[in-house]
């Protein structure tokens, strides 16, 4: 589960959708997880999913979970500029050890 | 919801001295622990699992010697940067995972060094 991976940026306008994506490697994998992090603080659950789930809805957002592609997606709707911050998917390994992705840098702009 | 905290949350420490960093969970009992190591702009590193009672595990790569750590109760484990030097400057971030699945991470506000 060492190999999780993210693009490392995405810039949308205020009001748009954001599409972060997400791909991992370990299909054993029983949990699957969504962190946000703002400049200088520690890292908040924003969702999770369950692996034997395609996908999961939250409020504005929307988790997909390609098993198959090992390929997990966060679409945020309505982008506002507090989303704007640096977002990590993460595989939980091991019962309770977390890796986690190379994060992806959102910027909203107004 | 459970909440963890870390002191200090920032420090600056000379080359050479040992800075020691504390992860507290707050209103839960926490067996296992994790330190994480952030760069700047990059992802959370593992570096190891503090285990109450006894030794911690580290990740492949991560000196245990440099980076102590000691599990001394069920709310408190310890990273202790011994030596400091500049290339040991990061963010650090602990964290300790809720006793039910999905086994949610309860992650420390970081601690930011930087070795002069």
């Amino acid at each position: 589960g060492e190999d999780v991976e993210q693009s490392l940026f995405l810039s949308v306008r205020e009001g748009d959708s954001s599409v972060i994506n997400c791909t991992y490697t370990d299909s054993s994998s029983t949990y699957l997880y969504w962190y946000k992090q703002e400049p200088g603080a520690g890292l908040q659950l924003l969702t999770y999913i369950f692996s034997n789930m395609d996908m999961k809805q939250d409020q504005r957002l929307t988790v997909l979970l390609n098993k198959k592609d090992k390929h997990l997606s966060l679409r945020i709707a309505d982008t506002q500029t507090g989303d704007s911050a640096i977002y990590f998917c993460a595989e939980e390994w091991g019962g309770n050890q977390f890796y986690f992705g190379t994060g992806t840098s959102l910027t909203v702009i107004p | 919801g459970a909440v963890v905290s870390q002191h200090p949350s920032w420090v600056i420490c000379k080359s050479g001295t040992s800075v020691k960093i504390e992860c507290r969970s707050l209103d839960f009992q926490a067996t296992t622990m994790f330190w994480y190591r952030q760069f700047p702009k990059q992802s959370l590193m593992l570096m190891a699992t503090s285990n109450e009672g006894s030794k911690a595990t580290y990740e492949q790569g991560v000196e245990k010697d440099k980076f102590l750590i000691n599990h001394a109760s069920l709310t408190l484990s310890t990273l202790t940067v011994t030596s400091a030097h500049p290339e040991d400057s990061s963010f650090y971030i602990c964290s300790a995972p809720g006793q039910f699945k999905p086994y949610e991470q309860y992650f420390g506000p970081g601690t930011r060094l930087t070795v002069t």
